[in-house]
């Protein structure tokens, strides 16, 4: 069974703090990893599509990595502000044959940034 | 920018009652997702549909489920005969590309069966 973890559930953090937090897949069949941020009543908004070992993407103050060989994905937010309270979710797309893409979901870092 | 549009945004159904999930992919998208989350729990594969035709459903996805492509812009989630385990989150998801770039979801379509 394929399974997702990430780590921590949630987190609480001050205005200005650094974070990070840890997704961990399946370091086989890996296909790519997904990073998406989901404020309550939205929908789930793509933040980063990793497909390389050592892959490192930046949007503004967020920034992931990636180690396929042992299966984990760190995202990091830098000065967190009031806006960055969200739930992240991390989602493993395994290398499956066939004309599907099934998405294999993390439960999400619940982040609270207090100003 | 192109997004995906669920509708209804909220629907409360009795139990036992069908309902229909709909669902306006981006237009050049060819790959189309159900997925759903009960609360608390996590994120959840339903179906993905590719070329008219159902690619791959998950266990959850039994025979009270169907969908379909009614008039080539639409996608939708039937649910036969409604139970109460129903109730959850249900996320429509559109991709251009196999390699799962580019999935956009929808804003879902919170469904509480009573």
């Amino acid at each position: 069974i394929l399974n997702v973890e990430q780590s921590p559930q949630s987190l609480h953090v001050q205005e200005g703090d650094s974070t990070n937090f840890t997704c961990s897949f399946p370091s086989s069949n890996f296909y790519a990893l997904h990073w998406y941020r989901w404020e309550t009543a939205k929908s789930p908004e793509a933040l980063f599509v990793m497909t390389l070992n050592g892959d490192e993407k930046k949007k503004g103050r967020i920034s992931a990595t990636l180690n396929t060989k042992e299966g984990y994905s760190y995202l990091y937010i830098k000065g967190s502000q009031p806006e960055d309270s969200a739930t992240y979710l991390c989602a493993f797309l395994p290398d499956n044959a066939g004309n599907n893409r099934k998405l294999i979901w993390g439960l999400g870092t619940s982040l609270a940034v207090n100003p | 920018e192109p997004e995906v549009t669920q509708t209804p945004s909220h629907q409360v159904t009795q139990m036992g009652q069908e309902v229909i999930l709909r669902c306006v992919p981006i237009s050049n998208h060819l790959y189309f997702y159900w997925y759903r989350q009960i609360l608390g729990q996590k994120v959840e594969f339903l179906v993905s549909f590719y070329n008219n035709e159902i690619s791959e459903k998950s266990e959850i996805f039994d025979d009270q489920f169907s969908v379909e492509r009614p008039d080539g812009s639409n996608f939708t989630l039937k649910i036969r005969s409604t139970k109460l385990e129903d109730s959850a989150m249900y996320f429509c998801a559109s991709s251009e590309f196999l390699s799962g770039h580019g999935y956009t979801f929808g804003s879902g379509t919170r469904l509480t069966v009573v």
